[in-house]
């Protein structure tokens, strides 16, 4: 079945640092790749997405590219705040043909950003 | 635009009572629903998702139930709760294989 491993955390930077979170995925077909973020507290907010090979999502500073040939959507800030601390979750939507998507995610990557 | 909205926020209930979150849609006929839960550890389940009204798909079984009354409404439920029931419920939606949107949650705790 389809998966999507995301890099370890936590991690923790300082403010203007620059910002990589690691995520492949498994999966058939021709999946959509996302980003979503997860303020405390809060539900899950769309950050960004690519529905193809090549593409290119980003939003607020953060890109990530879908990468079929290495199976990789890595998550990409060329200069963090404060404001950026969260939880990230990777996740692909598979589907297959049918009228309706079932989102498998990675396990999430706790941010830390310090002044 | 579409906006989903689901209640209470935040709810703590004895063991064995029951459960009712509501999750609304608007700006959208015909989405697809799902209910998430978020346990300890950050993971994510998917519960349910509907195609359409009276539609329900179970991913795990469980306690827990859901129904879609109207198109754009969705209703988890339980009859009596577990202490392992305790978590965050996302209700979600989306176009037809399309991306899916959140709404903000609702922390249950059960004691």
């Amino acid at each position: 079945g389809d998966s999507v491993t995301q890099m370890e955390g936590p991690v923790t930077l300082s403010e203007e640092a620059f910002l990589t979170i690691n995520c492949t995925y498994t999966a058939t077909g021709y999946p959509s790749l996302f980003w979503y973020v997860q303020y405390p507290g809060e539900g899950l907010q769309l950050l960004l997405k690519a529905t193809k090979a090549d593409d290119k999502g980003s939003n607020k500073g953060f890109e990530a590219t879908y990468r079929k040939e290495t199976t990789s959507f890595h998550l990409e800030k060329g200069s963090v705040q404060v404001s950026d601390s969260a939880v990230y979750f990777c996740a692909l939507l598979n589907a297959g043909g049918t009228s309706y998507g079932k989102l498998t995610f990675g396990q999430g990557t706790i941010l830390t950003v310090h002044p | 635009s579409q906006t989903i909205h689901q209640w209470p926020a935040t709810l703590v209930q004895p063991v064995g009572s029951p459960l009712s979150l509501e999750c609304t849609v608007e700006g959208t006929s015909n989405p697809n629903l799902y209910w998430y839960r978020q346990a300890a550890g950050r993971g994510l389940q998917l519960l349910f998702y509907s195609v359409g009204i009276g539609q329900i798909s179970s991913e795990v079984p469980q306690n827990l139930s859901a129904s879609r009354p109207q198109d754009r409404q969705f209703i988890l439920s339980s009859k009596k709760l577990l202490l392992s029931d305790s978590g965050f419920y996302l209700c979600a939606w989306s176009a037809k294989g399309n991306t899916i949107y959140f709404g903000e949650g609702s922390w249950l705790t059960v004691v």
